[in-house]
């Protein structure tokens, strides 16, 4: 079946705009995690959504940064006012059993933000 | 949050077994230890996941000592495709991945 997708895969803005990126679950995944990753690190946790509500925002640097999923399925990630910092590729992953031991996170490609 | 030790990069030659450890030290009752494998431009992908003992599957094996203070992953025979990064993570059913640098692995022909 289809993975997890996401879009746009690169998005170019200006310091001070507003982006948005979406993401795509796995059909039936109830659980949604976005991750930040920089050059040559790994993986940084932003925020996990249990259905609709947010289980987890702890990874969420700053207002800026939030993050919706309005009917349990399809998540988008909103950056207010961006900065260079927040140059990276930020990551969607999906999961069948949350709070489980044996559960697996299955990840997206990736959208490559890079801030001018 | 048990946090995990494991080598930065790591050469090998191809039709080599590879081996490399995490060390958790601090590693609780009911964690799990996970491995993920990511190519470049890519997200990171599931490997293999164990509590205790071996487990093996289509694409490596994990082993895990009695004490649990870490675990290895065995790669057999790698090809030039299994140049990736390797992360080592523990899961305790909190929802996020706690990723550390992960180990560079580069397979030579």
């Amino acid at each position: 079946g289809a993975g997890v997708s996401q879009t746009p895969s690169n998005k170019v803005t200006e310091k001070g705009k507003y982006v948005e990126l979406r993401c795509d679950p796995i059909s039936g995944h109830t659980a949604l995690y976005w991750y930040r990753q920089s050059l040559g690190q790994g993986p940084e946790f932003l925020i996990y959504f249990q259905g609709t509500g947010a289980a987890d925002d702890s990874g969420l640097p700053n207002d800026r940064f939030f993050a919706v999923r309005p009917e349990g399925s399809v998540s988008t990630l909103k950056i207010q006012r961006t900065e260079r910092g927040d140059s990276a590729v930020y990551l969607c992953a999906s999961s069948l059993t949350p709070g489980q031991g044996t559960d697996t996170q299955y990840f997206g490609p990736g959208t490559r933000l890079t801030v001018l | 949050l048990a946090k995990t030790t494991q080598p930065i990069s790591m050469d090998s030659y191809e039709g080599q077994e590879v081996n490399i450890t995490c060390s958790h030290n601090n590693i609780a009752t009911n964690d799990y230890i996970t491995w993920y494998q990511q190519f470049p431009s890519q997200g990171p992908r599931f490997i293999i996941q164990g509590y205790k003992t071996k487990v093996t599957n289509e694409v490596a094996s994990l082993f895990i000592p009695a004490d649990r203070k870490s675990s290895t992953l065995s790669l057999p025979r790698v090809s030039l495709s299994d140049t990736a990064v390797y992360y080592c993570l523990i899961y305790n059913q909190g929802g996020k991945l706690i990723f550390g640098q992960g180990t560079e692995l580069s397979v030579k022909p």
